[in-house]
């Protein structure tokens, strides 16, 4: 079956620099979740999507940005990184109504150097 | 203030023999349970989903057992493999919004 998509997997940059993380959920969810989990630490969620338009919001820093294309696939842009952005970011999916049982992708594994 | 309490931090048991995770929670209003199974490094993945009205629920060598009057929880394992060996994280949902309440996880190691 077809699961959550991540890209990239891992991603190196330097600090102040931009970075988009990728996600496509699995077909037919219609809600896409973005979450950040730091070393040792469970994950924070960020920011969320349904049927395109922001559903909630949780930790994100006002440097980062995301959004749901009409696909239904979503990109976090972070500007500005920090070296404390370092983290694995997750994205999931659900489809709304099933308890909003999430799928986690794989994480993108993020480092600022 | 809503919280997800796991206890133990760790357990290291052979492999084989049977443990049991506990998850105590002050979410309300209270509407789903879950157990995730996380390897490090990589997403979670949901072992089960309980509602209120579910006291058991069962997933191969995994039951999930919850108690919503003392709004607990407990997730046991049964004959372990080495391929046990991860987090197991309880996350509860609140029935106001789509946010999920984490716990700080369990890390279970199994021996050879």
């Amino acid at each position: 079956a077809a699961g959550v998509i991540q890209s990239p997997r891992h991603l190196i940059k330097e600090k102040r620099e931009t970075a988009t993380l990728k996600c496509y959920p699995i077909p037919r969810h219609d809600t896409v979740y973005w979450y950040q989990q730091g070393p040792g630490q469970d994950p924070q969620f960020l920011i969320s999507f349904y049927e395109k338009m922001q559903s909630d919001k949780g930790s994100i820093p006002d440097r980062f940005s995301a959004q749901q294309f009409s696909d239904y696939h979503s990109e976090l842009n972070m500007s500005s990184l920090e070296l404390g952005d370092s983290a694995l970011y997750f994205c999931a999916s659900s489809l709304a109504g099933s308890y909003n049982e999430q799928f986690f992708g794989p994480g993108t594994r993020l480092t600022v150097l | 203030k809503n919280q997800v309490e796991q206890s133990p931090q760790s357990l290291i048991i052979l492999e084989g023999k049977n443990c049991t995770l506990q998850c105590n929670y002050t979410v309300s209003p209270f509407s789903n349970l879950r157990w995730y199974k996380q390897d490090t490094g990589r997403g979670p993945v949901s072992l089960t989903i309980m509602t209120f009205s579910e006291n058991t629920k069962s997933n191969g060598r995994y039951t999930a057992t919850l108690d919503a009057d003392t709004k607990q929880s407990s997730l046991h394992i049964t004959a372990s493999q080495l391929s046990d060996s991860a987090s197991y994280i309880c996350v509860v949902s609140a029935d106001s919004n789509y946010q999920l309440i984490w716990g700080a996880g369990t890390k279970l190691i199994i021996k050879p």
